[in-house]
Order: structure tokens, then sequence, then C-alpha cells
């Protein structure tokens, strides 16, 4: 079973676009993550829902929007994608949002071009 | 803002040695110290974590210690094995709000050399 899956897992798309990456997770977790992973490998956490409710919104463009359904999913879609977007955007979930371990998705690969 | 710093951000080993990375963080209010390990290509996972209740921990060769005096916390892996070849981050739970975040060091890439 997978815990925090993420699709797609490769994203290439030209400069412009619009792009949705959406997540899922079943470990019946009340807080849900977006971060982003540079090309130094550096881990900068985007945003936080809790309980379908944003939590934490971090300094990103506002061409990121992120959607919570309901507890188990966190979207995130991007408009007007640029160059600097390019990186690895992974979803994490965790028991609460009060500092609790984070498990992963698999993380999507979008490059821009 | 609040962050965690991390060193060094390389480091090689010979196999069988041991290897330490070191973090601090500036929240004093940080109570939860996760470390994870990422290997190529996939995603980070937990291997080891403190609450600040305690000064040490530790999982058969991997140990984790935390000052919270000095604000730091380190990893320690003995017998290092090629299989431990990664990125390693440190982490610390942030105040944010009403809420805590996991804010990551800049990650430190070890390589053990057979």
């Amino acid at each position: 079973d997978t815990a925090v899956s993420q699709t797609p897992k490769y994203l290439v798309t030209q400069m412009g676009n619009d792009k949705s990456i959406k997540c899922e997770q079943n470990l019946g977790h009340d807080t849900m993550y977006w971060y982003k992973q540079d090309s130094k490998k550096f881990l900068k956490i985007m945003f936080s829902y809790n309980n379908k409710e944003l939590i934490i919104n971090e300094t990103v463009p506002n061409r990121f929007s992120p959607k919570s359904p309901d507890k188990a999913h966190l979207n995130l879609h991007i408009n007007s994608l640029e160059l600097g977007d390019s990186a690895v955007y992974f979803c994490a979930s965790s028991r609460t949002h009060r500092g609790s371990e984070a498990f992963f998705g698999q993380g999507t690969r979008l490059t821009v071009v | 803002g609040e962050n965690v710093e991390q060193h060094p951000s390389t480091l090689s080993v010979q196999e069988g040695d041991s290897a330490v990375i070191k973090c601090t963080y500036s929240d004093s209010a940080s109570n939860y110290f996760p470390w994870y390990k990422q290997e190529l290509g996939k995603r980070p996972q937990l291997i080891i974590d403190i609450r600040s209740n305690v000064g040490e921990k530790k999982d058969q060769r991997i140990a984790v210690t935390l000052n919270k005096t000095a604000k730091h916390f380190s990893l320690h892996i003995t017998e290092t094995q090629p299989e431990d070849s990664a990125v390693y981050f440190c982490a610390a739970s942030i105040s944010s709000g009403s809420a805590r975040q996991l804010t990551f060091g800049s990650g430190t890439q070890l390589t053990v050399l057979p």
C-alpha cells in the first residue's frame, strides 16, 4: 500500500503553461504539505494544510495555488509556468500540525522548457 | 527567520568508519528533531528522530544527540556501509503561527568508500 502517492512522477511542459500535481494520503493524517526541492537538494516548505484548511503559506508566487478537497488530498496547481519552477515537488503528510514525522510522496520532477 | 543550519555539506568516509553530521537551530521552542535519508532519485525517509525531552537516542548503528541549551543536534553513523551513501537531512519543528512546520537543513551528501 502506498501511503502518500502523487501524480504524475514526471512532468515536462513549456513556459507559460498551467499544470497540476495531485497528492493523496491513506494514512488518516490531518496535515498535508507541499515541499519544493531545487537542484541543490534544498527542501523548502511551500504550503501546509490541516483538515483542509491552509495553515502555512510560505513566500511562494501566487501562480501556485494549493487545493484540498478533503483532508486526504492536497493538489497543487501552477499557472504560467516559468523556467525557475523546474524542481522536484514533494507532497507529504503528518499526523498533526504540531511537529510530527512527515511521510513523503515519491516526488514529481517538473521540467519547464 | 527561523532556520536550521547543517554541516558539512559533503562527507566522504571509508567503509567501517564513523560519520557525524551536525545541525543547529534557532527556535528555542522547537521540540521535535527528525533525520531523513534521501537516496538518489527517491523520497526522503525518516531514519531516526528525537524529542526535546531526551538527550540521546540510538537505533542499531545510528544515534542522535540533542543539546537543547546550545540548540544543536547531531547524527552519528557507526560502522558505515556503502548503502549508507545518500543525502541526509536534519529538520526541526519550527513555530509558524498556530502550527509547527518541519524546517530542513541544507543536506549532507554522505559517500561511503568501499
